[in-house]
């Protein structure tokens, strides 16, 4: 149980163009979904808190226009990269917590950006 | 000063050495205490997770929490290479709507 999934796992786009990111709770309902970034060698960095139905919570430092986040459902929340370019290369994994139950985060396996 | 502490290591053990990896804190609102394994460009899983002080034990994996000291560990006994992981400490801070804080992770290399 409690398996979270991210499409596409790995993406290579030009300097400009936008990217979306899915996430999916597969066998669980997610009021609240995460998003966070994380460089080589480094920890997770979280960029905002997705709630089902509301507009996303941004961290502090996170353009909310670049990137745009979409919780349409309990099972799926989408990011997208807007306009990318370079620096934006990185790791992104999105985490899901179950709605009623514990206050734990379940993970995705992870988006591996690269912007040329 | 790091709302949560954690040397990065990376630290190097012996197979069927026991593991102790920790992590401290400051702020006493943290109420619930994560271990997540990571592999290498995988997303983190889910290990051991803890509310009260004390020990919890899950086949070679034990977490413990030590409130008033602010420290919890997680020891893994038996230690096989494919343990071999970073291991990074999670809390959760319910006053900001209970996103995780995570520790720096501590890579580690169990050697044949």
């Amino acid at each position: 149980g409690a398996v979270v999934s991210q499409h596409p796992s790995r993406v290579i786009c030009k300097s400009g163009t936008s990217v979306k990111i899915e996430c999916r709770s597969l066998d669980f309902q997610a009021t609240t979904m995460f998003w966070y970034r994380q460089f080589p060698k480094q920890s997770l960095m979280l960029m905002a808190t997705s709630n089902e139905g509301s507009k996303a919570t941004y961290e502090q430092g996170v353009e909310k226009d670049k990137f745009l986040i979409n919780h349409a459902s309990l099972t799926l929340s989408t990011l997208t990269v807007t306009s990318a370019h370079p620096e934006d290369s990185s790791f992104y994994i999105c985490s899901a917590r179950a709605s009623g139950g514990a206050d734990t985060q379940y993970f995705g396996p992870g988006t591996r950006l690269t912007v040329l | 000063q790091k709302e949560v502490e954690q040397d990065p290591g990376p630290l190097s053990v012996p197979e069927g050495a026991i593991v102790s990896l920790n992590c401290t804190y400051s702020n006493s609102a943290f109420q619930y205490f994560m271990w997540y394994r990571q592999y290498s460009r995988k997303g983190p899983e889910l290990l051991m997770y803890t509310y009260s002080s004390g020990n919890k034990e899950d086949g070679r994996f034990t977490a413990q929490v030590d409130k008033s000291s602010k420290y919890i560990s997680l020891f893994i006994r038996d230690s096989q290479p494919s343990d071999s992981a970073t291991y990074l400490c999670a809390m959760i801070l319910y006053n900001q709507g209970g996103k995780l804080i995570f520790g720096q992770g501590t890579e580690l290399s169990v050697k044949p």
